[in-house]
């Protein structure tokens, strides 16, 4: 079964900390993407990357960078988290040529900057 | 801008009924379309999906109809479990990576 595991499910941190949030996939795909889903809006699309050490700005990159070291990792960083970037954080795999297509999600990290 | 809307924020359905969910999406260049759910304390699934060029699918208890002339597209559930309480969102692709947008959801419950 294809498995997309974000590290933690809940996630507290205080206002201008570095968070990191980690990704792994286990279905060899290609692509991989960090959405924040919030409430009254639908999921909005932050970075991708579709190989190893490539990385492209989503809809709503600002505040935010990412890491793609290694295929199976996708991590999403904040250098310093702000209260506005409370929100529930997913990622998601596709393979190659599938695009945005044909996502496979985990199952979210929710995160609370206070 | 683009947006993809949903009809209803939340629907009750009786256990044993069919359920309808709407979406209605804004840019006429959209060519594929997927209906998700994700259920509490999930990520979303792939429930089904369809494209421009048709204007029905049918999955395992489920329906996708799209009507590109209003661009709206709804899910049909027919006979709704308590399983299928979820929240349920439309995305709309209107081809690339980044060309797509999604629906805010609207959140299904199943009265036993």
């Amino acid at each position: 079964d294809v498995k997309v595991t974000q590290s933690s499910r809940y996630l507290v941190k205080r206002t201008g900390e570095k968070v990191f949030l980690e990704c792994v996939q286990d279905m060899d795909h290609e692509n991989m993407f960090w959405y924040r889903q919030d409430p009254g809006l639908g999921l909005r699309l932050i970075y991708f990357s579709y190989d190893v050490k490539m990385k492209e700005k989503g809809d709503i990159p600002e505040g935010y960078s990412v890491s793609r070291e290694k295929k199976e990792r996708f991590s999403l960083i904040l250098e310093s988290a702000s209260t506005n970037q409370t929100s529930m954080y997913l990622c998601a795999s596709s393979l190659e040529g599938a695009g945005n297509e044909k996502l496979f999600f985990g199952s979210g990290t929710q995160l609370s900057v206070l | 801008g683009e947006s993809v809307g949903l009809h209803l924020p939340t629907l009750s359905v009786q256990e044993g009924d069919n359920s309808i969910i709407n979406c209605a999406y804004s840019n006429s260049a959209s060519d594929y379309f997927i209906w998700y759910k994700q259920e509490s304390g999930k990520g979303p699934q792939f429930i089904i999906d369809i494209r421009s060029n048709m204007d029905k699918r049918q999955g395992q208890r489920v329906t996708v109809l799209l009507n590109k002339t209003v661009k709206h597209l709804s899910l049909q559930i027919a006979a709704t479990q308590p399983g299928d309480s979820a929240v349920y969102f439309c995305a709309a692709f209107s081809g690339g990576y980044q060309k797509v947008t999604f629906g805010t959801g609207t959140k299904l419950q199943v009265i036993p």
